[in-house]
């Protein structure tokens, strides 16, 4: 498993973006596709999009194409997403977790701690 | 885009066995993956590869998958499976959730 460490609370105005951090450590970076996953407050899980670590490709749920992009960085072992043109429906926690070797049939077997997005004008 | 539909509760009594259902279009055919969420936690994987168990989760918990559905059941339910339960699938290489089935333990 791996230990994933994300970035703090951010409230934004309609209209802005965010941008959202996830340190991975103790395990190899390399060796897990991180995904990011939203809560919006009392409502289910849903999926923005992921990134290879090894390549940086990535793919993006048919909902969000055009306002996210997940990146990484693999000097620092941290993943990143960002999300634009932001609306109050994109109040949410935002997840980062992680699929070892982009293997689907894992499933997800690290979270993050979560960070609250408000969106509030 | 593919939809997974949960029942929104299953109440169990304490020592019974709790099943909760998941079921979508050719879902055994596909991976099921399930969650259990605590409020303001995030979710633990408790069942990948439709059957299997991560390390430390209780036997209890076991796992399903054929023809349509999925079935998540705790046997033995004890008040700390408490929880909201999340199915999952994918499709086109995105995670596809269910909506959630909150457990509770009367």
């Amino acid at each position: 498993q791996v230990l994933l460490v994300q970035s703090g609370a951010e409230v934004k105005k309609p209209g802005a973006s965010v941008k959202v951090s996830c340190k991975a450590s103790g395990n190899i970076f390399t060796d897990y596709y991180i995904h990011w996953v939203r809560q919006a407050p009392g409502q289910g899980l849903e999926c923005l999009g992921w990134v290879n670590p090894n390549n940086g490709g990535t793919n993006y749920a048919q909902k969000f194409q055009g306002r996210v992009t997940v990146t990484r960085d693999t000097s620092i072992t941290t993943a990143y997403m960002e999300l634009n043109s932001l609306t109050s429906d994109d109040t949410a926690v935002y997840y980062c977790a992680t699929l070892k070797d982009g293997v689907v049939k894992y499933g997800f077997d690290s979270w993050g701690q979560g960070t609250l997005v408000t969106v509030s004008s | 885009s593919y939809e997974l539909t949960q029942p929104p509760s299953v109440s169990v009594s304490p020592g019974q066995t709790a099943s909760i259902t998941c079921s979508g279009d050719k879902l055994g055919d596909k991976y099921v993956l399930w969650y259990q969420q605590k409020p303001g936690q995030s979710p633990v994987l408790v069942i990948y590869e439709d059957t299997k168990r991560p390390s430390g989760i209780p036997e209890r918990f076991s796992g399903s998958n054929s023809g349509n559905t999925a079935t998540l059941t705790i046997s033995g339910t004890q008040a700390m499976d408490e929880a909201d339960y999340y199915c999952q699938a994918w499709d086109s290489s995105i995670a596809v959730f269910g909506l959630g089935t909150k457990v509770t333990v009367l």
